[in-house]
């Protein structure tokens, strides 16, 4: 499985957008990109996830680049409750099971 | 719509002694797993299972047994338990595990402490 490379942390204003970049350079044409978050040590919560166009739904944006080697997640309007820890995971079959491989993630802290 | 259930949410244990941390899932997946997160890391993936009666270790599976009798239930058991066990266990479930495109829900996690 392709590895991520995450900024440990990052701060937004409330009511800006937030932008959350991730490398995975090494991604490879039948892998995808996926983005969870997870609050208070709560259970992961899945954002979105794309393979090659960019995708919207009702929380955020993912932008993926033509080589695919970078993407960024797009929180439009961030609130408070959007603090969290964001994960950006490449996941493909692998090793005849599909498992999701988590980093350290990048730290989101959203302030009034 | 109950999603995936774990119980018990905190637990605590002395060393050597054994138990079951029990995951339900309401959704017909086939595919539900167990992952293990220690105090600033990421998840660990401890066992998983492609469907009833199919079980297969995953990255750190010592210390650690499980079964899938149904589609709903995939309990995971603590056989003698150990200090170093002492984490947040997440189970988590998706329809075919065979298909990258198939979003994984996660359970609200139980604490775990060894003592």
């Amino acid at each position: 499985d392709a590895k991520t490379t995450q900024p440990p942390s990052m701060d937004c204003a409330e009511g800006r957008a937030a932008n959350l970049p991730c490398n995975h350079s090494t991604i490879s044409g039948n892998e995808y990109v996926y983005w969870y978050r997870q609050i208070h040590s709560q259970g992961p919560q899945y954002i979105i996830h794309g393979l090659k166009n960019n995708e919207t739904n009702e929380m955020a944006s993912l932008i993926i680049t033509e080589d695919r080697k970078s993407s960024t997640l797009i929180l439009p309007h961030a609130t408070l409750r959007d603090t969290a820890v964001y994960y950006c995971i490449v996941r493909g079959f692998s090793g005849g099971y599909n498992k999701l491989i988590f980093g350290a993630g990048t730290r989101l802290a959203v302030h009034p | 719509n109950a999603g995936v259930t774990q119980t018990p949410k905190f637990q605590v244990l002395k060393t050597g002694q054994s138990m079951t941390l029990q995951c339900a899932q309401d959704m017909n997946h086939e595919y539900m797993s167990w992952y293990r997160q220690d105090p600033g890391m990421g998840l660990r993936l401890i066992h998983y299972s492609v469907g009833a009666g199919i079980t297969d270790q995953g990255e750190v599976p010592n210390g650690y047994n499980v079964s899938r009798s149904t589609t709903e239930d995939f309990p995971l058991r603590l056989l003698s338990a150990a200090p170093s066990q002492t984490s947040v266990y997440f189970c988590a479930s998706s329809y075919d595990g065979d298909r990258a495109g198939n979003t994984i829900y996660f359970g609200e996690g139980s604490w775990l402490t060894v003592v």
